[in-house]
């Protein structure tokens, strides 16, 4: 069974803080996707990464997909209260496994 | 254009009632998918559409639950005997294809099993 594990799965910080959430899986995925999830709404994705190694940016957030495509992390610089709400990698293997999410509160 | 629509936004039913939750894709998109989401949680993959069939149907945790899609725009997704365990947020996304083409997922239907 292929799992991904985020962590943490909640974090609060000031606005203006860095930080970074990671998603680690003992599978390789095909590749791995990044989603932005509001309270009612469904999931919309960021980013998709595909090859080993890869970094990709958009705008204040920094995505990087591990060497051996098992794992990735998010860094975000300079969190903005606009940045609020839960994070979710997802990992295609034929289907796409989600990570538990990473609830993130960025305070004014 | 007009994103993925769901239907009910909320639906409230009593234990072993059934239940039909609705999804209309986004227009000429052939594959469409349904989660569940359970408080706290992921997504969890139910069933994949391409067309009219369902291309994989191995994420529906038992013989209760089924969907279908027979003129391969709108999906329903069914569930019998309702247990207060399968309340959650019922997640619909479609896709151009499968594969890596973006999933664009709609609100959900929060189900409530009292």
């Amino acid at each position: 069974t292929q799992l991904l594990e985020q962590s943490p799965q909640f974090l609060s910080i000031q606005e203006g803080e860095n930080l970074t959430v990671y998603c680690n899986s003992s599978s390789v995925f095909s590749s791995l996707q990044w989603y932005r999830q509001e309270p009612g709404e469904g999931p919309v994705l960021l980013v998709t990464v595909v090859t080993g190694g890869e970094v990709k940016k958009l705008k204040r957030l920094t995505f990087q997909f591990g060497d051996a495509r098992k794992d990735s992390s998010l860094h975000i610089t300079a969190a903005q209260p606009g940045d609020t709400g839960l994070y979710l990698c997802a990992g295609e293997g034929g289907k796409l496994i989600f990570g538990q999410g990473t609830e993130l509160s960025v305070k004014p | 254009g007009a994103g993925v629509s769901q239907t009910p936004s909320n639906k409230v039913t009593e234990k072993g009632k059934y239940v039909e939750l609705r999804c209309d894709p986004i227009s000429g998109h052939t594959a469409l998918y349904w989660y569940r989401q359970s408080l706290g949680q992921g997504p969890e993959f139910l069933i994949y559409f391409q067309g009219t069939g369902a291309a994989d149907d191995s994420g529906l945790p038992n013989d209760r639950f089924f969907a279908v899609r027979p003129e391969g725009s709108v999906s329903t997704l069914k569930i019998q005997r309702t247990e207060r365990g399968d309340s959650a947020v019922y997640l619909c996304a479609s896709s151009l294809g499968g594969g890596l083409n973006e999933q664009y997922f709609g609100p959900g239907t929060r189900l409530t099993v009292t």
